[in-house]
Formats: structure tokens, sequence, C-alpha cells
């Protein structure tokens, strides 16, 4: 089956520890991207790969960092630096058919739940 | 840049009954379109998208949307409501000159009461 997969479904951290959030695709889709979801406020674009090796930060990027060494995966980790980690994270994944200027579907993976202790 | 609004953070419906979710944008020209839906804890599924051409678009599970330039909407619509369908419900805008970046809306949930 094609899909999008996110790992864990639930995480928690300590204060002062870095974690990192997977998310792998095997629709062969060239661009991916990072959301944090709070009650109330939506999606908010964390970061965004067009191309492996290459990404770009969205609105939220503070605190944050990720790494496209591979098409399929594209990692996420919530760093010390981020103050208010605990949301509701999704992956999503959509092709690139009309160029890197184009808006094609993005598909969502299940999400993982970051709790800080 | 563009915003999207979706002024109802809850609606409640009988099943069986009729819906609409609202959804206003903020763009000049005519924006891509997208609607999805979320249940408790899980990921976004795609309901319906429009990009062009004919304005009412029909989607997965009996819904349908309709864009609307002059008013600059998209409304969600299903004729008749099941108890599945209550989730929340996302509209969210693209544009071409911003590439392949969505804009979403703070959602509205949708119950269903028996």
């Amino acid at each position: 089956d094609g899909g999008i997969t996110q790992s864990p479904k639930y995480l928690f951290r300590k204060e002062g520890q870095n974690v990192t959030l997977s998310c792998e695709q095997n629709l062969n889709h060239d661009a991916m991207y990072w959301y944090r979801q709070d009650p109330g406020q939506g999606l908010r674009l964390i970061y965004y790969s067009q191309i492996v090796n290459d990404f770009q930060k969205g609105d939220i990027a503070e605190g944050y960092s990720v790494s496209r060494e591979k098409k399929e995966s594209f990692p996420l980790t919530v760093t010390s630096a981020q103050k208010n980690p605990t949301a509701f994270y999704l992956c999503a994944s959509s092709t690139l058919a009309g160029g890197t200027s184009s808006t094609d579907t993005q598909y969502f993976g299940p999400g993982t739940r970051l709790t800080v202790l | 840049a563009q915003s999207v609004t979706q002024p109802d953070i809850h609606i409640t419906v009988s099943e069986g009954a009729s819906l609409e979710l609202r959804c206003n944008y903020s763009y000049g020209a005519t924006p891509y379109l997208f609607w999805y839906v979320q249940s408790p804890g899980q990921g976004l599924q795609l309901l319906l998208k429009y990009f062009s051409g004919d304005t009412l678009v029909q989607g997965i599970k009996g819904f349908e949307a309709e864009f609307k330039r002059s008013q600059s909407s998209f409304n969600l619509r299903k004729p008749s409501v099941h108890w599945s369908d209550a989730a929340e419900y996302f509209c969210a805008v693209g544009a071409p000159e911003y590439g392949n970046k969505l804009v979403f809306g703070a959602g509205t949930i949708l119950r269903v009461k028996s």
C-alpha cells in the first residue's frame, strides 16, 4: 500500500531534550512538509522540502530542524530551543507535477502527538 | 499573502439534516481550494479540491463544494449528514505565486446529534 507513515504515534519529551519525529512516504512524491497543529489554530507550516538535500523554512521554523537525505524520508527534530513543543505534528507530501511553482494536492500521514513532561 | 477564514468554530446538526460549512479566502485571483477532514487523533483526508473549470466540485463521502468568485467563498455541503461525519473540517488555499504551500483555516468542528 502506498502512503505516508509517521512514527512514533505518541512521544514524550523531558524539558531540555531534543526529539526526532519520523516521516516516510512511498508515493514517490518530490515534496514533503511538516505542520504543527494546535487546537483552534489550524495547521501551521514548519518546514518543507521540494528536493533531496534542500529544504525551506515555513512560518514557524524556530526551534525545529529537518533533513532530506532521501526522497522518501523527511525527519523533524524538535530541539530544546522550541519553548512550547507540545502539539500534534503532521507530515504531508505532494507531487511537483507542475514544477516547483505549482500547487499540488498534499496527502497527510497519521500524525505524532508530542507531549513535554 | 492569501488567507482563509472559517467563521464557524463549532456546528451541530441533526443526523439526516443538511450541512453547509463556510470558507472564505482572501486572494486577488482564482486560488486553488481544498477541503480536508480530520477525525480525532488522525491525519487529514482530502475530501475534494478545486483547481479550475466547473465551480461545483464533487468529492468523497457525498460532499460537494461550490466556488463562488464574487463572494470569495468555497463552502462545503452535504444534503444528509450521517453520524460518522462528525469530525473537524479544514479549508485550505494555495496560489501559483506561493508555489506548493497551502494556507489552512482554523477548522470547523462538526457535531452530529441523533
